[in-house]
């Protein structure tokens, strides 16, 4: 089944302990992204990934990091957490970031991550 | 800045019925703009995309419109079921000058249909 796959889907968390939340996509698809998704503030994109080893910064990018060495994974590592960055996180995929034609392809979405920092 | 708002934030509404839900964007230059539903605990889901030149498309009960003059979509959504109740959320796409396509993403309406 094509699917993107997060981990863990819950997470609670002290202050300024390194966690990564793991994300993988089994579609062979190019572009992976991370959103946070808070209420009234809609999905806010924090890092997205064109391709392997290409990775740039999304809208709120600080306090986070990313790697993409493998096609399939794109994992959000948060080195210090705040308890700003308790959220609702999730990953998505898509066979490309660029435009075909006048149509591009949907966002296909992990089941998300909601992360409590203490 | 490129804006997304969507309209109402909730609404419930008795199973049967009908409803409608706005979008207003202010995103340029405009390249398509999708629905998502968001079922409870789930990430999105694609309903519907609109380009430019299309004013109407159906997905099953879903019905979206676009009015690109004055920047306005609705999604109407037709003898409402219980498994309607989610959020629903419209997402613009803007075409970048490198062919990349950034997404700009409203906060979504919660629909809640009652029995």
């Amino acid at each position: 089944e094509a699917q993107v796959t997060q981990n863990p889907r819950y997470l609670i968390t002290v202050t300024g302990k390194k966690l990564t939340v793991t994300c993988s996509q089994n579609m062979n698809h190019e572009y992976m992204s991370w959103y946070r998704q808070d209420p009234g503030l809609g999905l806010r994109q924090i890092y997205y990934s064109m391709n392997v080893e290409v990775t740039d910064k999304g809208d709120v990018p600080e306090g986070y990091k990313v790697s993409r060495k493998e096609k399939r994974n794109f994992p959000l590592i948060l080195e210090s957490p705040s308890p700003n960055q308790t959220s609702l996180y999730f990953c998505a995929s898509s066979p490309t970031p660029y435009s075909s034609g006048q149509y591009n392809s949907p966002l296909h979405f992990g089941n998300g991550t909601r992360l409590t920092v203490t | 800045k490129n804006q997304v708002e969507q309209s109402p934030q909730s609404l419930i509404i008795l199973e049967g019925k009908n409803c409608t839900l706005q979008c207003n964007y202010t995103v340029s230059p405009f390249s398509n703009l999708r629905w998502y539903k968001q079922d409870t605990g789930r990430g999105p889901v694609s309903l519907t995309i609109m380009t430019f030149s299309e004013n109407t498309k159906s997905n099953g009960r879903y019905t979206a419109t676009l009015d690109a003059d004055t920047k306005q979509s609705s999604l109407h959504i037709t003898a409402s079921q219980l498994s309607d109740s989610a959020s629903y959320i419209c997402v613009v796409s803007e075409q970048e000058d490198t062919g990349r396509r950034a997404l700009t993403f409203g906060s979504g309406t919660r629909l809640q249909v009652q029995p």
